[in-house]
């Protein structure tokens, strides 16, 4: 299995513009995950999906963050605008999750987003 | 809610020697999963170890060993014969059933000394 595969991995951009993060989670999870993770807040969950379904997006900082999972094996995270306290390295990650929880969950390999 | 406590910030290790990274959680879930994750300088999250809050041994994969306390509420990482390779972020973390989510500590940073 490739495990799950993020990009872009690495994205610099400009206050102001639109960032799009893509995900494709290991076939067969049921569950996918997004999380940002700074020096000053450690690792945050923004949001996650079950079976393609936003269960909790409580997370989300705000308007400007939207989460998408149009079926099972992609999501994106879109940022619009931009601003430099986004900077940050996303990750998300996937899981299957069956009745009785969780043993697994494996994390792409980041993007490390640069707003200037 | 869930919660996990790491509260070692850094620890170092002698090469070789064994080391044992804490955690601690609060939950309220009578099914749980923990796991033990690693983050090298390169900044990728590799898993480590799982323990089911009713399975009766504890996790053991390799050099990593999850010494699992339930009624202390530990969950503790033990990385035997420590090679340079082990210095990285230790990240301990809980799976709750209830919320189906994962809760993350802040991490201990572990330094293996030559």
């Amino acid at each position: 299995d490739a495990g799950v595969i993020q990009s872009p991995r690495h994205e610099v951009t400009e206050m102001g513009q639109e960032v799009t993060l893509r995900c494709k989670p290991i076939s067969g999870h049921n569950s996918l995950f997004w999380y940002r993770q700074t020096m000053m807040r450690g690792l945050e969950l923004l949001i996650y999906f079950n079976n393609n379904v936003p269960i909790d997006d409580s997370g989300m900082p705000e308007d400007r963050f939207s989460a998408k999972m149009p079926n099972a094996s992609f999501s994106t995270l879109k940022i619009q605008p931009s601003e430099p306290r986004d900077s940050a390295v996303y990750f998300c990650a996937s899981s299957l999750i069956r009745t009785q929880g969780a043993d697994t969950q494996y994390f792409g390999p980041g993007t490390r987003l640069t707003v200037l | 809610a869930q919660k996990i406590t790491q509260t070692q910030p850094g620890m170092f290790v002698q090469e070789k020697e064994a080391v044992t990274l804490d955690c601690t959680y609060d939950t309220s879930d009578p099914s749980y999963g923990l796991f033990w994750y690693k983050q090298p300088s390169s900044g990728e999250m590799i898993f480590l170890i799982y323990q089911g809050s009713y399975d009766q041994q504890n996790a053991t994969e390799g050099r990593y060993s999850l010494n699992f306390q339930k009624a202390r509420k530990s969950a503790n990482l033990v990385i035997s014969a420590s090679q340079l390779g082990d210095s990285a972020m230790y990240f301990c973390a809980i799976f709750s059933n209830t919320g189906n989510q994962f809760y993350f500590g802040t991490g201990t940073s572990l330094t293996v000394i030559p």
